[in-house]
């Protein structure tokens, strides 16, 4: 098993910087990927191995990942990236995703 | 443009039996390995099972290890779940996802169904 920390829910102001940690044991020699799941609808991958902007994701989003740490961060945060966004990692032959973190932007 | 069509959920008893089935397009689906992904209501993404290109390696997570059964059928580009002896915590949305690399049966998932529903009620 291998588990990975999130917070519950993180607080932004609309045009704000947001930023969602994804804690885990030297997390940061895994490639860490991150979605964005709104109610109703199918996850979307917004970053992928750790720094990876998918294509037609917004420049706004950006990754880290170093140490027992990776770090989804949302500059400029806007009313439509309010959702759960959840972190997943591959470990010895298995798929973990963090509990999901809320974002909300005020 | 690649598409994951999910189907089969229903509701089904406890100690029951279920086929999920995954149909994809717009992608050469025998070279990629792909995934099943579940949500239960007000809970987080929790993996379920990966098949790599050839499915003859096969993953599953601890919970439902011994009861679920992936499967493809690269002739008609179709992933399959099958359900047995499912519980109650076993409820949720069912989504088949595809890795964004080439042969690999895990990674960052890129393509997502639209998911679909099982729920396991008496």
């Amino acid at each position: 098993s291998y588990g990975l920390t999130q917070p519950l829910s993180v607080s932004v102001a609309l045009g704000q910087t947001a930023r969602i940690t994804c804690g885990g044991d030297n997390i940061g020699s895994k490639n860490v990927h991150w979605y964005q799941k709104k109610t109703g609808q199918a996850p979307v991958l917004v970053i992928c191995r750790g720094t990876e902007r998918p294509s037609g994701i917004p420049e706004r989003f950006s990754g880290s990942n170093s140490g027992n740490t990776a770090t989804l961060t949302i500059n400029g945060a806007q009313g439509g990236d309010e959702a759960d966004y959840y972190c997943q990692v591959w470990h010895t032959s298995a798929v973990f995703f963090g509990a999901g973190t809320k974002l909300t932007v005020l | 443009e690649a598409q994951l069509v999910e189907s089969g959920g229903g509701l089904v008893r406890p100690g029951g039996s279920l086929r999920l089935s995954c149909v994809t397009s717009g992608f050469a689906f025998g070279s990629y390995g792909m995934d099943w992904v579940r949500q239960s209501l007000g809970k987080g993404l929790e993996w379920v099972a990966a098949i790599n290109v050839a499915g003859d390696y096969l993953h599953y997570a601890d919970s439902v290890k011994g009861r679920f059964t992936i499967s493809r059928d690269d002739s008609g580009n179709t992933l399959y779940l099958q359900m047995n002896n499912v519980r109650d915590d076993d409820t949720a949305v069912y989504y088949c996802a595809r890795p964004d690399i080439k042969g690999a049966s895990v990674g960052a998932f890129d393509i997502w169904g639209q998911g679909t529903l099982v729920t396991v009620s008496s």
